[in-house]
């Protein structure tokens, strides 16, 4: 399967934690990479590997899998963390492709 | 810092190749350590991987688009390119190149460019 499926949509009070899913056959094989981005702007990675932030990133922002489920958690969600979220795998036939899911529109309230 | 740059023209006539560049600086497109890949997004919708291209000039494209794309480079401009032949209005999208590193189980796209709007009108 070449699918990734998202929440379209998820809220958070502002300070609480958040969860955003990304399920797919793929994620049973590699793991996801999750990506910020705000309106106007080009994606900015957040999460890679098994748990890995790009330096720049705070460290509220963690990730974690288990079986074909990759999850992205805020702790203590920010107003700057409203974002949209996606995440990317690839195929999980063993092939080259990359796929990314619909996104999750995180509005913080 | 590495950064990416598209270039190309905004407006492309339906039927029409699409053709935008992506300018490489702060780092070498023939490192044999990363991927170069082409993304694009839909106004108001979500992401979409077109294909890659290795410094060797080994390419992977999108099967949904691999009869109608050609991404191709050039290492001593530090440079890689993206044609989309007969486009339609459903290929109106911003488009982005990103470099890819990782491997084996984990890829990511660690450095993007700012994005080209590019529209098909006529």
């Amino acid at each position: 399967s070449s699918e990734l499926t998202q929440d379209p949509a998820v809220s958070v009070a502002l300070g609480q934690t958040v969860r955003i899913t990304c399920q797919g056959d793929s994620l049973r094989s590699y793991y996801a990479s999750w990506y910020q981005q705000k309106p106007g702007q080009a994606p900015v990675l957040v999460i890679y590997g098994k748990n890995n932030r790009p330096s720049g990133i705070p460290d509220r922002f963690s990730g974690s899998s288990s079986g074909n489920t990759a999850s992205l958690t805020i702790t203590g969600a920010q107003a700057e963390d409203e974002a949209d979220y996606y995440c990317n795998s690839r195929d999980s036939s063993g092939n080259h492709l990359r796929v990314f899911g619909g996104g999750t529109k995180l509005t913080v309230l | 810092q590495v950064q990416l740059q598209e270039s190309g023209p905004g407006l492309v006539k339906p039927s029409q190749t699409l053709s935008l560049t992506c300018t490489v600086s702060g780092g070498s497109i023939s490192s044999g350590d990363y991927y170069w890949s082409w993304i694009r997004q839909p106004p108001g919708k979500g992401l979409e991987w077109i294909g890659y291209i290795y410094y060797s000039g080994s390419t992977y494209y999108n099967p949904s688009l691999k009869s109608r794309v050609t991404i191709s480079v050039d290492t001593s401009k530090n440079q890689f390119s993206l044609k989309l032949s007969s486009v339609t209005a459903a290929d109106t999208a911003v488009y982005y190149c990103a470099r890819e590193a990782g491997g084996r189980k984990e890829d990511y796209f660690d450095y993007w460019g700012q994005g080209t709007l590019v529209t098909v009108s006529s």
